[in-house]
């Protein structure tokens, strides 16, 4: 069956300290791979996609990741973290080859340590 | 401006109660869904549409009933509302073609609370 793990649930980073939230999946076909961030009593805003092509998308908020297909993991990455940053992130993959049937992972809370 | 309107955005109700959640977007999108968020478990998927007059079956689907007599509108209906449904619940909407790459839209959340 398809899934999503995020294996960290919570993550406590220094504010200017780079940044690398994991994610793994398992699918059969080529994946459609998603990073969602959530603020506090938000809904979902996306930071990237992965479609095809390159496997090192950039995002919106300076942030980045890389899929690996080998290893079934599509890790997000920043390389110096504001305390802005502290929310909620969601990896997704699209199903059927569409960005529109998704399924998420449990989610990283990420706090920004002063 | 132009996006996925849910209504209301907080919610108490009784166990028993009935209760519709509203969603509608203004973008034309094909596809909308409706999914829960509850803590540790990331965002489930409820039922999903790819069109008006088609809906179907998420992940976590019992308890709730759908319909998409519009485009527009995608209503999410709870008809015996139980201490489980207690959740945050989240309307998407996106274009529906095999082979998409347009990501969902989200609405900003209902959050509903069964006493």
């Amino acid at each position: 069956a398809q899934s999503v793990t995020q294996p960290d649930i919570h993550i406590t980073v220094s504010e200017g300290a780079s940044l690398e939230l994991r994610c793994n999946y398992s699918y059969g076909a080529t994946p459609y791979l998603f990073w969602y961030v959530q603020s506090p009593g938000q809904g979902l805003q996306l930071l990237l996609k992965y479609f095809s092509g390159d496997t090192l998308v950039q995002g919106i908020k300076g942030f980045e990741a890389e899929f690996k297909r080998s290893q079934s993991s599509f890790n997000l990455r920043k390389p110096s973290v504001h305390w802005s940053d502290a929310a909620e992130y969601f990896c997704a993959v699209g199903l059927y080859s569409s960005a529109s049937k998704i399924i998420f992972g449990s989610g990283t809370r990420l706090s920004i340590r002063p | 401006n132009a996006g996925v309107t849910q209504t209301p955005k907080f919610q108490v109700l009784k166990t028993g109660q009935s209760m519709t959640l509203q969603c509608a977007q203004d973008m034309n999108h094909e596809y909308m869904s409706w999914y829960r968020q509850d803590p540790g478990m990331g965002l489930r998927l409820i039922h999903y549409s790819v069109g008006a007059g088609i809906t179907d079956q998420g992940e976590v689907p019992n308890g709730y009933n759908v319909s998409r007599s519009t485009t527009e509108d995608f209503p999410l209906r709870l008809l015996s509302a139980a201490p489980s449904q207690t959740s945050v619940y989240f309307c998407a909407s996106s274009p529906y073609e095999r082979y998409s790459n347009q990501p969902q839209h989200f609405g900003d959340g209902t959050r509903l609370s069964i006493l």
